[in-house]
């Protein structure tokens, strides 16, 4: 038990589907993030929330649109989405900031683009 | 955005063996954290170090932060099967609250 709970943990769409994405933390923490894991490539940050306020964007295509209702929930909303979308989406949770915070991640949805 | 440069990108050994898994930068991190990942999970952290010079030691994990604060190394003794996973090193940039970033990642594999 991780304290960081995706759902689903699989998940295969068309390109004209609407889907989404659930992360729940129960562990106190005010920061939560999305980041994307593909093959070959470094975590990619996507989303910053500090307090339920989205403080990073990066550069994200508008066919993910984050919404964090409260501290403990984040959702990622999928559209129209590309192939090369396909990857494996992990959410993290953290204390905020300060130099020895480490985040808590989720076991992750692995995405299929079809 | 600065990048970390894992080294080397994949590493298949032998149990008992020792290994060494190097983290770069030319940017300068305020603190620098090692997570694994095991296959169908996320990745775990394992150690924080904010110290230029620091040394940690997990059981049979030595971790060491670079004087000038811009790279990191993780040395396994006797690794074991268990050990096989894929290691991230993270760093937190100066004057960014929150924010990490990864390391392109190396990928162990400890074989009987």
């Amino acid at each position: 038990e991780t304290g960081v709970t995706q759902t689903p943990r699989h998940l295969v769409m068309g390109m004209t589907n609407k889907k989404s994405l659930k992360c729940e933390q129960h562990l106190g923490h005010n920061a939560m993030y999305w980041y994307k894991q593909s093959a070959k490539k470094p975590l990619e940050l996507m989303f910053v929330y500090n307090f339920k306020e989205q403080t990073e964007n990066n550069s994200v295509p508008s066919r993910f649109s984050p919404e964090c209702p409260n501290s403990s929930h984040l959702f990622l909303h999928l559209h129209t989405l590309q192939p090369e979308d396909s990857a494996l989406y992990l959410c993290a949770s953290s204390q905020g900031g300060g130099t020895g915070r480490g985040y808590t991640f989720g076991s992750g949805t692995r995405l299929t683009v079809v | 955005t600065q990048l970390l440069e894992q080294s080397p990108q994949f590493l298949s050994i032998q149990e008992g063996e020792n290994l060494t898994v190097y983290c770069n930068s030319s940017s300068v991190f305020s603190s620098l954290q090692w997570y694994r990942q095991e296959p169908g999970e996320g990745p775990v952290l394992l150690v924080t170090v904010v110290t230029g010079g620091e040394v940690k030691k997990l059981k049979r994990l030595t971790f060491q932060f670079g004087d000038a604060r811009k790279d990191s190394s993780l040395h396994i003794t006797a690794a074991q099967p268990g050990d096989t996973g894929l290691y991230l090193c993270a760093g937190r940039q100066t004057g960014t609250a929150s924010k990490l970033t990864f390391g392109t990642g190396t990928r162990l594999q400890v074989t009987l």
